[in-house]
């Protein structure tokens, strides 16, 4: 059975800085998802990864994705306060399961 | 634009009646469709696939009989909420998986409160 494991679940940082998110999980997954979700909305999709080595980015984010260490990372670059959301990974064998999702929190 | 729509956004009902909740695939066909359900402050939590014109596949713990999911066409998955109860009350999401680029994209979710 899948199992994620997403840390930290929880992420106060201050406008201009750096940090990591990161995402393990138990099995082999063919692709991993990432999400952002604002507080009393749906899920927006931030990222597919599709394959071992995968890195994508956009603006501020960069994911990448390691199958062999079941390994993904979501990277903020210079945060600022508009990405103040709950982050979660979800990675896919035959069905999709969530992490808990990291709250970050980007003081101005 | 949007790819999924989901609908009601928001429902509020009384206890021990059904609900039914629509999600629909734009401008595109899905075969298969996801349901999942969200507490406050918690993960999402798959509740079953949903298989265009056979049944669902219900994860362990979810009542097949009590959460009933009908895929009849190719752009069309309902979830009905059978006998309604207070603990029933959380937020709905379902998603489907565009074939060519593997991208999941989620509906706008269904707020169900149950008095």
């Amino acid at each position: 059975e899948l199992k994620v494991e997403q840390n930290p679940l929880f992420l106060s940082m201050q406008e201009g800085k750096n940090y990591t998110i990161y995402c393990n999980y138990s099995t082999t997954s063919d692709r991993l998802y990432w999400y952002r979700q604002d507080p009393g909305k749906s899920l927006e999709s931030l990222f597919v990864l599709l394959s071992n080595g995968a890195v994508k980015q956009e603006g501020r984010l960069m994911a990448s994705l390691d199958t062999k260490a079941r390994l993904s990372t979501l990277h903020i670059t210079a945060a600022v306060h508009d990405l103040s959301a709950t982050y979660f990974c979800a990675p896919m064998n035959d069905k999709i399961i969530f992490g808990k999702g990291t709250r970050l929190h980007i003081l101005p | 634009g949007a790819v999924v729509s989901q609908h009601p956004s928001r429902v509020i009902c009384k206890s021990g009646t059904s609900v039914k909740i629509e999600c629909r695939s734009l401008d595109f066909q899905a075969t298969t469709m996801f349901w999942y359900r969200q507490f406050p402050k918690k993960s999402l939590m798959l509740m079953a696939t949903s298989n265009e014109g056979s049944k669902a596949t219900y994860e362990q713990g979810v009542e097949k009989d009590k959460f009933l999911i009908n895929h009849a066409s190719l752009t069309l998955s309902t979830l009905t909420v059978t006998s309604a109860h207070p603990e029933d009350s959380s937020f709905y999401i379902c998603s489907v998986i565009i074939a060519d680029t593997g991208e999941l994209f989620f509906g706008e979710g269904s707020r169900l409160t149950v008095l």
